[in-house]
């Protein structure tokens, strides 16, 4: 079945750092990705998606290539702030199209 | 237009005890999907309801349930409470076309002592 791999945090940078997030993924076709923030206390946002290959997402300065080539939707951003501080969650659809599957998460802690 | 409303946002049961958690969706939305996050497990699917019908359902026992309202709002239970099921139950709605297109709300915290 499909299943995603993100890589294990903590991610600590300083403010103005430039972030990348590993994710990975296994699917029967090419499923739509995802990625979500969650910022303390608080529930899951959608950040930004992409559904086809080769579509950028992009959103709040943050960037992701669905890449069919190398099965990855990898998260960057030029210039951290302390805000962007919370865990982001690499997803996609399961194979049967009714639920979401999430990787572990990765905490990014930003300092000024 | 308010967002996905969960309600209580913490709760403290023993084990042994049984819970309701209640999620009230985005109106106009008539799908209505729980999650599971644990630090161990992470995100997981309980069940997704629409149109008051349990239309998937994911890998868990049959403690955890729930259901829906003709007002689409949705509660589940969880009976017989164990320590792990200590977790965040987050809900999301949509309006049940894709699940791409689904809200999550705040989720209720529940501690299992």
């Amino acid at each position: 079945g499909n299943s995603v791999t993100q890589m294990e945090g903590p991610v600590t940078l300083s403010e103005e750092a430039f972030l990348t997030i590993n994710c990975t993924y296994t699917a029967t076709g090419y499923p739509s990705l995802f990625w979500y923030v969650q910022y303390p206390g608080e529930g899951l946002q959608l950040l930004l998606k992409a559904t086809k290959a080769d579509d950028k997402g992009s959103n709040k300065g943050f960037e992701a290539t669905y890449r069919k080539e190398t099965t990855s939707f990898h998260l960057e951003k030029g210039s951290v702030q302390v805000s962007d501080s919370a865990v982001y969650f690499c997803a996609l659809v399961n194979q049967a199209g009714t639920a979401l599957i999430f990787g572990k998460g990765t905490t990014l802690s930003v300092s000024s | 237009k308010a967002g996905v409303t969960q309600t209580p946002r913490y709760l403290i049961k023993t084990r042994g005890q049984q819970v309701t958690l209640s999620c009230s969706p985005i109106s106009g939305h008539r799908s209505v999907s729980w999650y599971q996050q644990t630090p161990g497990q992470g995100l997981q699917f309980l069940f997704e309801y629409f149109s008051e019908t349990q239309r998937n359902k994911g890998n868990f026992p049959g403690r955890f349930s729930g259901r829906q309202f003709s007002n689409s709002r949705s509660e589940m239970n969880v009976s017989t409470l164990e320590l792990g099921d200590s977790a965040l139950y987050l809900c999301a709605s949509g309006p049940g076309d894709t699940v791409e297109t689904q809200y999550f709300g705040p989720g209720t915290r529940l501690l299992v002592l």
